[in-house]
């Protein structure tokens, strides 16, 4: 069955560097969205993308963050220079276009030092 | 704005039992779609269950059904004959259908439910 991918697992960077998260979403799929959970808390929504733009973005997403669709399948978001505050759990999921629901992939946890 | 909101942060079950995990939403949309997800302790979010606000029958996936009473603002989530595996954290979640077509339609996460499953 077809799954959304994300890598790296894990990653610990230091604070002021720079990550990019990367996501493989399902093949078929034309919504593409970043979420992201706070340790203990709820999962919060941070972009939505389609055909090639961002459609939404809530006020988490400043101008530290991007994302890009640099290829037909992997779809990142780059944090420019990380604080400590972006320790999260960081989720992709991709959406059909006919279809409701969103496939989360397994997550990338983020620790910024 | 849109809300979800879970009043249960914990709650245990014996094992081959059914249990009853609550969600309440409030939207001013008359179109909108509830969701259910699992999130065992490996991190993962796992769909479980999907309901539209316009479908007259509730959802049912496996042991998985939904409770949805409109006028209520309630789409709860029934797990039939629990099982050790069902030991996870639960969240409910809402999108909202956007006005503009190729919005994408966020989902809004409740704080979520840890059920533990008792042998």
């Amino acid at each position: 069955e077809p799954e959304v991918t994300q890598t790296p697992s894990h990653q610990v960077t230091q604070m002021g560097q720079e990550v990019i998260l990367r996501c493989v979403p399902i093949s078929n799929h034309l919504y593409f969205y970043w979420y992201r959970q706070i340790l203990g808390q709820k999962v919060e929504f941070l972009v939505s993308f389609y055909n090639n733009e961002i459609s939404e973005k809530s006020e988490i997403f400043d101008d530290q963050f991007s994302v890009e669709r640099p290829d037909g399948s992997n779809f990142t978001l780059k944090i420019r220079s990380t604080k400590l505050e972006d320790s999260a759990m960081y989720f992709c999921a991709s959406r059909e276009g006919a279809q409701e629901t969103q496939y989360f992939g397994p997550g990338t946890r983020l620790l910024v030092l | 704005a849109q809300k979800i909101t879970q009043t249960q942060p914990g709650m245990f079950v014996q094992e081959k039992e059914a249990v009853t995990l609550d969600c309440t939403y409030d939207t001013s949309d008359q179109s909108y779609g509830l969701f259910w997800y699992k999130q065992p302790s490996s991190g993962e979010m796992i769909f479980l269950i999907y309901q539209g606000s316009y479908d007259e029958q509730n959802a049912t996936e496996g042991r998985y059904s939904l409770n949805f009473q409109k006028a209520r603002k309630s789409a709860n989530l029934v797990i039939s004959a629990s099982q050790l595996g069902d030991s996870a954290m639960y969240f409910c979640a809402m999108r909202d259908y956007p006005l503009i077509y190729n919005q994408g339609g966020k989902l809004i996460f409740g704080q979520g439910t840890e059920l533990s499953v008792k042998p």
